[in-house]
């Protein structure tokens, strides 16, 4: 298993442009989560998937959409990329529920976005 | 109030020894508990979770759990360089689905 998969791990941005970073996981996970992280910081939620179909906003969703078509793909958009979103972005997956014992959240390497 | 803090360190220690690494949460409906270890510039992995009040030991880490007290910490015994990293306290808070992070504590472990 490759476990959870993103592209790309580089790009930087000019103001404006638009860009999507995907991400995919090949566990058969229901529940999917993307987070950024600013240096020095620890992670915030941007939006996440308890299943195909179904996504819901985490703390800092604005700016950013997503999908979720299949089980394994969670894309996040980021439209009129702004400085602010400079950032490190991690997707991550899930069996199920974590607040139910032994659902660990599996994380993949990372996104580095340089917004110019 | 930030809803899950850290003191940002770093927390030197010299190897061999105990790291107490520490961490508060503000909703005291918070039932699940987590610490990860990332370093730099890796993503977060899962070291511990525990779910009820007390002790819980895997290796040479210990994770401790006070709801009255609305703490977590982890241990580390026998430091060793390799450890040299930060850790990030997750809760899950009430009617979350996510986990909400510290923004962590640097560990340094000096040989």
């Amino acid at each position: 298993n490759a476990g959870v998969t993103q592209t790309p791990k580089f790009r930087i941005l000019k103001i404006g442009q638009s860009m999507t970073l995907q991400c995919t996981q090949d566990m058969n996970h229901n529940y999917m989560y993307w987070y950024r992280q600013d240096p020095g910081m620890g992670l915030k939620l941007i939006y996440y998937s308890v299943g195909a179909g179904i996504t819901d906003k985490g703390e800092v969703p604005n700016g950013y959409n997503v999908s979720r078509s299949t089980t394994e793909d969670f894309p996040l958009r980021l439209e009129l990329a702004a400085p602010s979103q400079t950032s490190v972005y991690f997707c991550a997956s899930s069996y199920g529920d974590l607040y139910r014992g032994n659902n660990e959240q599996f994380f993949g390497p990372g996104t580095r976005l340089t917004v110019l | 109030q930030k809803e899950v803090e850290q003191n940002s360190g770093p927390l030197s220690v010299p190897e061999g020894a105990i790291a107490s690494l520490n961490c508060t949460y503000s909703d005291r409906g918070s039932q699940s508990f987590f610490w990860y270890r990332q370093y730099s510039g890796k993503s977060p992995e899962l070291i511990m979770s525990i779910y009820s009040n007390g002790d819980k030991e895997d290796g040479r880490f210990t994770a401790q759990l006070n709801k009255a007290s609305q703490y977590v910490s982890l241990l580390i015994r026998d430091s060793q360089p390799s450890d040299s990293a930060t850790y990030l306290c997750a809760v899950i808070g009430t009617g979350r689905r996510a986990l909400t992070f510290g923004s962590g504590t640097r560990l340094q472990v000096q040989p």
